[in-house]
């Protein structure tokens, strides 16, 4: 297996655009997680779906943030409009029903100018 | 309000002697504790895990210990190596291993 995909690995983007990252979970995961890492804050979990189906977004920072999974192979995050604060690095997770182990994506570094 | 404190933001080591990173956690209810190593550009990568019916568990150079009434874990990497340079996560999880709360990280240095 290739691991959990993510795209890009890095977008550089003014302020305002609409900004997409993209992940693709290892086959058979049934639950995808969605991180945000920030040298403040570590890393904290934004979102995460079961079975495709959102379970806990509350970590989503605001509004301006939206996760889907419309299939079991592919979810994405996106931004808009982007600010500055919103540069980090968004890395995706993926875990089959009953493990203990999360694993994770290369990430994707976002910087909003 | 964080769930999970690694107090210590930086450690420095020399190659060959102990290296010690701690966590603290506020939730009773964890029940699986792992640790997870970050190199730059990359993703966390699983290092070790325990569960909360054990105080201790090693792997190789890697031991990791759980003291729940104090509810604090701890990693300890004997003898430390310079390629073990990278930030590490305590994480802990529920029962199943769902909504993992991660620690802000600790960036160990293994000076040779």
């Amino acid at each position: 297996d290739a691991g959990v995909i993510q795209s890009p690995r890095h977008e550089v983007t003014e302020m305002g655009q609409e900004v997409t990252l993209r992940c693709k979970p290892i086959s058979g995961h049934d639950y995808l997680f969605w991180y945000r890492q920030t040298m403040m804050r570590g890393l904290e979990l934004l979102i995460y779906f079961n079975n495709n189906v959102p379970i806990d977004d509350s970590g989503m920072p605001e509004d301006r943030f939206s996760a889907k999974m419309p299939n079991a192979s592919f979810s994405t995050l996106k931004i808009q409009p982007s600010e500055p604060r919103d540069s980090a690095v968004y890395f995706c997770a993926s875990i089959p029903y009953g493990a203990n182990v999360l694993t994770f994506g290369a990430g994707s570094r976002l910087t909003v100018l | 309000d964080q769930q999970v404190k690694q107090n210590s933001p930086s450690l420095s080591v020399q190659e060959g002697r102990i290296s010690i990173l701690n966590c603290d956690y506020t939730n009773s209810m964890f029940d699986y504790f792992l640790w997870y190593k970050k190199y730059p550009a990359e993703g966390p990568t699983f290092l070790i895990s325990i569960s909360s019916i054990k105080d201790k568990n090693e792997d190789g150079r890697f031991t990791v210990f759980l003291n729940k009434s104090a509810k604090h874990l701890s990693l300890h990497i004997v003898p430390s190596q310079p390629g073990d340079s990278a930030v590490y996560f305590c994480a802990m999880a529920g029962n199943y291993g769902q909504n993992f709360v991660f620690g802000p990280g600790t960036r160990l240095s293994v000076l040779p």
